[in-house]
């Protein structure tokens, strides 16, 4: 059973437009969320974070938004660029397990198009 | 600090081998975590280690992966005897302790096994 999913396995989206990833998941627990990104060849890197008391967090290009009642995250970035393309992973963690260990999303393709 | 590094970094062998692998964490780091990513499965956790010591090893597929952390900087990932099917990139990762509990994860570049 997959506890965090993400539905779209691939995204093409023009250089310079929005491209707007998605992430849901279905443990309640969760309250810490990452975006990875990973290019083919090399280990996935880390993007951005948000934890659950918070509803949106801003890095540059990059804003994640969380949406806890709806067990909903998504990763916005604007404007896209060629460089942007990667697959993007989405994870979570549960701060109470006091783990640190991240369960992570299958991941989705990003193409951005010249 | 030059991340996790891990050894090798592509692994061909045959059916009934044993295969190591091998990851030097970020100095400093409490937590090391051992991924596998398939098409079909994903990123899934293996096993994790906590200041050398062994927390949760409930991803480890078969008793024929096993794992050791003799000390903070050196950690395997064996597999004995290899199959067909653990033909994936193994993943480790290393996080450092936090006060907020919360911490990204580092990777490093992964090893590719095929066994054939």
């Amino acid at each position: 059973d997959q506890q965090v999913k993400q539905n779209s396995p691939s995204l093409s989206v023009q250089e310079g437009r929005i491209s707007i990833l998605n992430c849901d998941y279905t443990n309640s627990m969760f309250d810490y969320f990452l975006w990875y990104k990973k290019y083919p060849a090399e280990g996935p890197t880390f993007l951005i974070s948000i934890s659950s008391i918070k509803d949106k967090n801003e890095d540059g290009r990059f804003t994640v938004f969380l949406n806890k009642s709806a067990k909903h995250l998504s990763l916005h970035i604007v404007p896209s660029q060629p460089g942007d393309s990667a697959v993007y992973f989405c994870a979570a963690s549960e701060r109470g397990a006091g783990s640190y260990q991240l369960t992570f999303g299958k991941g989705t393709k990003l193409s951005v198009i010249p | 600090d030059a991340g996790v590094i891990q050894s090798p970094r592509h692994e061909v062998t045959e059916m009934g081998q044993e295969v190591t692998l091998r990851c030097k964490p970020i100095s400093g780091h409490d937590y090391l975590f051992w991924y596998r990513q398939t098409m079909m499965r994903g990123l899934e956790l293996l096993i994790y280690f906590n200041n050398n010591v062994p927390i949760d090893d409930s991803g480890m597929p078969e008793d024929r992966f096993s794992a050791k952390m003799p000390n903070a900087s050196f950690s395997t990932l064996k597999i004995q005897p290899s199959e067909p099917r653990d033909s994936a990139v193994y993943f480790c990762a290393s996080s450092p302790h936090t006060g907020t509990g919360n911490a990204e994860a580092f990777f490093g570049q992964g090893t590719r096994l095929t066994v054939v």
